[in-house]
């Protein structure tokens, strides 16, 4: 299967700081790229999503990046919150989306 | 809320029994995946069924199985289960088997 690894597996930050988490994969044709966040006892959540057609997709405070030749994309929060603390995965799907493999997860801590 | 619903939200049992885990995909969403996520560990990608038939199989072990109904819900049956089998056990839908995945509370299951 898709061998998803993601770095860090813990993060700890000052409030108002940024925070990146960064993912590679290994399917090259993989296309579609989502991080999920998992607050603690809950269900994971989509956060932001992008397709391997564009780069970079934004909202809010919250950023992914991706490069395609170097198979890796990455999380950015910007002025973290105390709110932003949760575990981060990453995700590359196959192209068909039958094989949905998540990164083993950043455990994100935002220090008030 | 998700649209996705687990049964039960707890199960206690002990070693060497059989669970069944239900799930009830979001309306009118054709995918259903699986996933484990024991303590402090990132998920497991299980199994994923579309429509009733199965697409890819992940991590599974051969004591676990699954399967997809007309209606779309989906049953995770469990057997011969093990202390090491004691997670929390989420199922997640999408309508096309691409693009987000809403999951639902999931299920804990405690092997003792």
């Amino acid at each position: 299967g898709e061998n998803v690894e993601q770095h860090p597996s813990t993060l700890s930050v000052q409030e108002g700081d940024s925070a990146v988490i960064k993912c590679t994969y290994s399917d090259s044709a993989s296309n579609y790229f989502p991080w999920y966040k998992q607050e603690l006892g809950k269900r994971p959540q989509l956060i932001i999503d992008i397709r391997s057609n564009v780069g970079e997709k934004k909202d809010q405070r919250i950023a992914v990046t991706l490069n395609k030749t170097a198979k890796h994309f990455s999380l950015h929060i910007t002025e973290t919150q105390p709110e932003d603390s949760a575990v981060y995965f990453c995700a590359a799907p196959s192209n068909t989306g039958n094989q949905f493999y998540f990164g083993t997860g950043t455990s994100l801590t935002v220090i008030p | 809320d998700s649209g996705v619903t687990q049964t039960p939200k707890h199960l206690i049992t002990a070693t060497g029994q059989r669970v069944t885990l239900r799930c009830s995909p979001r309306s009118g969403d054709l995918s259903v995946y699986w996933y484990q996520q024991s303590l402090d560990q990132g998920l497991q990608f299980l199994i994923h069924y579309y429509n009733g038939e199965e697409r890819a199989k992940g991590n599974i072990l051969e004591r676990f199985s699954a399967q997809q109904f007309p209606d779309l819900h989906s049953e995770l049956n469990l057997s011969s289960l093990e202390l090491g089998d004691s997670a929390l056990y989420f199922c997640a839908s999408s309508p096309f088997g691409y693009g987000e995945l809403f999951f639902g509370e999931g299920s804990r299951l405690t092997v003792l």
